[in-house]
């Protein structure tokens, strides 16, 4: 059975930082690309960022770009999302999501359960 | 970047109904789109791929349909379980969402 078990999510600061983990199991981590999508309270899905299966290629949202880096573990089938610069805008749930394929540029077919961020004083 | 535009925001329907949700994207994505289900507290759903292909366990009732810039997501007799809000996201070039339908409850 496929499972996505972010954590790392919090309370923050502004200007603060936090790394989120996406802890994955039942399928072969290293052979797809893996995505972090954000949700606002009350929101709508924002797309963050994406890493193809072997950590060569990385793709951002212009909201997220110079502030947050995404990454990865196979060998510890682990994603990971470092964030720093931290906004009130970036006060929201952050799910993980397994692609289908190994590139970027494919849909999605398992999500975790997410985990809330909130940047407040 | 590619925009992806739903319609409509909120949907009022009653069970039996035969409902239908609409996806526009700027530029054409081919038949690079997804469709998604999500209740208030839970993950995203996958639902569709590819446009029309249907995610294994997912009720015949679900149907997507459309190519280039113009997809339909229709619900053919709508069941209590389908009160929920609908995404589309196309995945042409990196991920964009559309801003969700709710369909609830006439």
């Amino acid at each position: 059975e496929v499972q996505l078990v972010e954590s790392g999510g919090g309370l923050v600061q502004p200007g603060g930082s936090l790394r989120l983990s996406c802890s994955a199991s039942g399928f072969t981590f290293s052979s797809y690309a893996m995505h972090w999508v954000r949700q606002a309270p009350g929101k709508g899905l924002q797309y963050v960022s994406t890493i193809n299966s072997n950590g060569g290629k990385t793709y951002y949202a212009d909201s997220a770009k110079g502030r947050f880096t995404i990454s990865r573990d196979n060998s510890r089938s682990t994603l990971y999302l470092q964030m720093s610069s931290l906004r009130a805008e970036d006060t929201a749930v952050y799910y993980c999501a397994k692609g289908t394929q190994s590139y970027s540029d494919s849909a999605s077919d398992y999500w975790g359960q997410g985990t809330l961020v909130t940047v407040s004083s | 970047d590619i925009q992806m535009t739903q319609s409509p925001s909120t949907l009022s329907a009653s069970v039996g109904d035969r409902v239908t949700i609409t996806c526009r994207a700027s530029q054409s994505i081919s038949t690079w789109l997804a469709w998604y289900q999500q209740k208030p507290g839970k993950a995203p759903k996958p639902l569709i791929y590819k446009a029309s292909s249907l995610e294994g366990g997912v009720p015949s009732r679900f149907s997507g349909s459309g190519s280039g810039t113009e997809f339909t997501l229709t619900i053919s007799s709508l069941q209590p379980d389908d009160f929920a809000t609908y995404y589309c996201q196309q995945y042409n070039s990196f991920w964009t969402f559309g801003q969700g339908t709710k369909v609830e409850i006439k």
